[in-house]
This record gives structure tokens, sequence and C-alpha cells, in this order.
């Protein structure tokens, strides 16, 4: 069955640290994936997708996420994180089946706090 | 603006008393879907629509109900409301119903049932 893990529930960074939040999917054939963010609050924003070609996308505020076949991953990672990044991360993957052409599956999140 | 609204986007009630949950979108969307958000769970799809007049249950439809009579609204209806359904659901659209198109989301609408 189609799954997708955050293995990380909270991560504490300094501000101006680097940053990577894991993905790990499970599916059969070549996903089409997500990372979304909910500030506080908030409905959830897309940060960056990938379909297929370049496995290192780049997204909105500074966020990139490479797609990594053989270890089923697609982590995302920012240089260097500001203070309005802490937010809740979101991880998803795109698959068709039947009828629900357009279903998304969600991690569990990752909460991401930045300190001063 | 492109967007996706829901209302409430509070609600407290009690158990037994009907309520629906409104949400519209601005951008001609085909796709509209609603999800629950709980913690340590994530999203998770409750209802879907392909087109007006064409829903279907996604993986936690049980106590909800939905209708599409128009493209661009698509209320989630809880006839009888329990505790179990005390979340926070998101409506969400996209262009068309392939799994390329991104989703937008609402703000969305935190109920608790007491």
């Amino acid at each position: 069955a189609q799954s997708v893990t955050q293995p990380d529930i909270h991560i504490t960074v300094s501000e101006g640290a680097s940053l990577e939040l894991r993905c790990n999917y499970s599916y059969g054939a070549t996903p089409y994936l997500f990372w979304y963010v909910q500030s506080p609050g908030q409905g959830l924003q897309l940060l960056l997708k990938y379909f297929s070609g370049d496995t290192l996308v780049q997204g909105i505020k500074g966020f990139e996420a490479e797609f990594k076949r053989s270890q089923s991953s697609f982590n995302l990672r920012k240089p260097s994180v500001h203070w309005s990044d802490a937010a809740e991360y979101f991880c998803a993957v795109g698959f068709s089946y039947g009828g629900a052409t357009n279903k998304l599956i969600f991690g569990t999140g990752t909460l991401l706090a930045v300190q001063p | 603006e492109a967007q996706v609204t829901q209302n409430p986007r509070y609600l407290i009630t009690v158990t037994g008393k009907k309520l629906t949950v409104t949400c519209s979108q601005n951008m001609n969307h085909e796709y509209m879907s609603w999800y629950r958000q709980d913690p340590g769970l994530g999203l998770r799809q409750i209802y879907y629509s392909m087109n007006v007049e064409v829903t279907d249950k996604g993986d936690v439809p049980e106590g909800y109900k939905v209708s599409r009579k128009e493209k661009r609204n698509f209320p989630l209806i809880l006839e009888s409301p329990s505790p179990n359904q005390t979340s926070l659901y998101f409506c969400a659209s996209s262009l068309s119903v392939g799994q390329q198109y991104e989703q937008y989301f609402g703000p969305g609408t935190r109920l608790t049932v007491t």
C-alpha cells in the first residue's frame, strides 16, 4: 500500500542554520511528490513539487528538495533558516488508481521550531 | 484573488446537531476534496468530487456527506456529529483530476463536538 513517512515529528534549529526534513515513501510506480507548509492557523501552501526530470527541484521561500529513487526519499532542504520558517511541514505523494485520480497521501508532518 | 474559502472557521457544537461546513473556490476547478487533520495522523481524505454531481468516498467517509450541485461549492455535511469528529477540516481544489495538479487548500475549519 502507498504510504509516506516523515520520521521526525519535531525539529528545532537555530536561525541561520541549515535544515533538512526527511520524507520517505512507498509506492510501486514513479510518484508525484509534494511538500506543503502549514503556518499556525493557516491552510496548507505548496512549497514545491516533483513530477519528472531534474531530481533537484526548487520551490518558494528558498526551499529545495531532492528526489532519490534508490532511497525512495524526497527530503526538503534550506541552507539558512529564518524565524518565519517555523511551521509544520507535510510531505505528500500523489498517485492515481481507479477513479481517485488526484489522491494525495500525506505524511504525519514535521513541526519545525526556530531558535533565535 | 484566487482562493478557497471555508465557513465557519471555528465551530463548537453538541452531539447529534446537524451541521454544514461550506467550501467555495473561485478558480473554476473541477476537482474538490475534503480532508481532516488529526495530531499524529496527518491529513486524511474524507470525500472528493471530480466534477458537478460526481462525488466519491475517500479514506474516512463514515459520518459525513457531501454534495456538488455547482462547480464552485462543495459543502461537507455532518448529519449527526459525534465527539470523534472533533478535528481540523480542510477543503481543497485543483484544476483537474490528474495527480500532477496542485491542490489549493482553504484556511481550515476547527470543529469541536461536545
